[in-house]
């Protein structure tokens, strides 16, 4: 089974309308992110968060909101979405103070979002 | 600005060649530099991690190299496979707020 999983790895919506892409893992991991990819341009973070309580802005996260609803979950969600947010959307987990591999997140499989 | 910067942006190479993938950051205070692997469809995955102090780290048929002072990666991949296709990413972080900048990617095709 895949640690970290997401759904839907595909969504077709229209402008205007509210999305969530979900999150889940099993790694036990405290930390959880939020990247968008677009292509010619690396991933740009959204939102992080450190664990349940901790809710942090990314580079890139106006018209974006998360919630943490448990340590293994974490949704992303557009509220209103519009055309330039097609992309393909990535979670990933990392765990605190590893020694030896801070910092490595694992990444899940992604989300295609198209706006139409 | 941080920034990272790799080239070429896209590679096709003949199976069992070798080719080297670079990257070049302006990232600082740095703390360490992962190579990821993205197939297409698929989420990044890491293939080495390189500390301030290591100036090469193997993995399988994988090395890459760093050179602090330039501020220079390279990533070697020895008798490529039609598996090494894919997306190659240099990713340099930052302190301890575990901030990452993503280089865009060297696409390799492997062929036959």
């Amino acid at each position: 089974d895949a640690d970290v999983t997401q759904t839907p790895r595909n969504r077709i919506t229209k402008t205007g309308k509210r999305i969530m892409l979900e999150c889940s893992q099993t790694k036990g991991h405290d930390r959880m992110y939020w990247y968008r990819q677009d292509p010619g341009l690396g991933l740009r973070l959204i939102y992080y968060s450190f664990d349940v309580k901790d809710i942090n802005k990314g580079e890139i996260s106006d018209g974006y909101s998360v919630s943490r609803q448990a340590q293994a979950k974490f949704s992303l969600s557009l509220e209103s979405a519009i055309p330039n947010q097609t992309a393909l959307y990535f979670c990933a987990t990392s765990k605190t103070g590893v020694k030896g591999k801070n910092n490595e997140q694992f990444f899940g499989p992604g989300t295609r979002l198209t706006v139409l | 600005k941080n920034q990272v910067e790799q080239s070429p942006q896209s590679l096709i190479i003949l199976e069992g060649k070798n080719c080297t993938l670079q990257c070049n950051y302006t990232v600082s205070p740095f703390s360490n530099l992962r190579w990821y692997k993205q197939d297409t469809g698929r989420g990044p995955v890491s293939l080495t991690i390189m500390t301030f102090s290591e100036n090469t780290k193997s993995n399988g048929r994988y090395t890459a190299t760093l050179d602090a002072d330039t501020k220079q990666s390279s990533l070697h991949i020895t008798a490529s496979q039609l598996s090494d296709s894919a997306s190659y990413i240099c990713v340099v972080i930052t302190g301890t707020a575990s901030k990452l900048t993503f280089g865009t990617g060297t696409r390799l095709q492997v062929t036959l």
